[in-house]
């Protein structure tokens, strides 16, 4: 079966400091993979996508970056944090575009960020 | 105008009541339909897929009118663990497809 996992699960950073947040899948090969983030009291915020390694594409402009560097690992990364990048970040799957229930996606236990 | 509503709630119900959640969408080339459950500070997991009509899993009935653009949830014999935020969420059709969140709906199951 699929697993995910992301961490750290929490992490209180300062602002301007840089971020790194991690997320692996088990279990599949060559996943379609996401990272959201979800605010205080708002709906998950699609931030970037991606369809294979070194393939990235983001959704909204914003001081983060992803990357792949490998086909079950996805990274998010900020060089400087600001206050209103904390937040619920959450990495998710879904099967190769195009096949069965491609469309379902399945989320990792996410990131409790608080820059300060 | 939003992409996907939901009333956010919350609605209070005691154990064993029915209750029904409404989503509107509006994107008519939304293709298909899901309920995600979100515990608090947790994940959101997938509850039901609606790809037709509708279907139903236990307790949990999910309906899809294309023509209104409007899903439902319907939840019978409540229980305290059905307690949680529940998210109406849409997935568009492109060159690699995306999902749209709405805000969720949050229900309080009491004893």
């Amino acid at each position: 079966s699929q697993t995910i996992h992301q961490w750290p699960a929490t992490l209180v950073q300062p602002v301007g400091s840089p971020l790194s947040l991690e997320c692996t899948v088990e279990g599949t090969s060559n996943p379609n993979l996401y990272w959201y983030r979800q605010a205080a009291g708002r709906g998950l915020q699609l931030l970037f996508y991606s369809v294979g390694i070194g393939q990235i594409s983001s959704e909204v402009p914003q001081n983060l970056s992803a990357s792949r560097p490998q086909d079950r690992q996805f990274i998010l990364s900020s060089k400087k944090l600001l206050l209103s990048d904390s937040g619920f970040y959450l990495c998710a799957w879904s099967k190769p575009y195009g096949g069965p229930k491609s469309d379902e996606q399945y989320f990792g236990p996410g990131t409790r960020l608080t820059v300060t | 105008r939003k992409e996907v509503e939901q009333d956010p709630g919350p609605f209070n119900v005691p154990e064993g009541a029915t209750v029904a959640f409404n989503c509107t969408y509006s994107n008519s080339a939304s293709q298909s339909f899901f309920w995600y459950r979100q515990d608090c500070r947790k994940e959101p997991k997938l509850l039901m897929s609606v790809y037709s009509s509708g279907n139903e899993d236990g307790r949990f009935t999910a309906q899809l009118n294309r023509a209104s653009q409007y899903i439902s949830l319907l939840i019978r014999d409540s229980k305290l663990s059905d307690s949680a935020t529940y998210l109406c969420v849409v997935f568009l059709l492109g060159n690699t497809g995306k999902l749209i969140f709405g805000q969720g709906t949050t229900l309080q199951v009491k004893p």
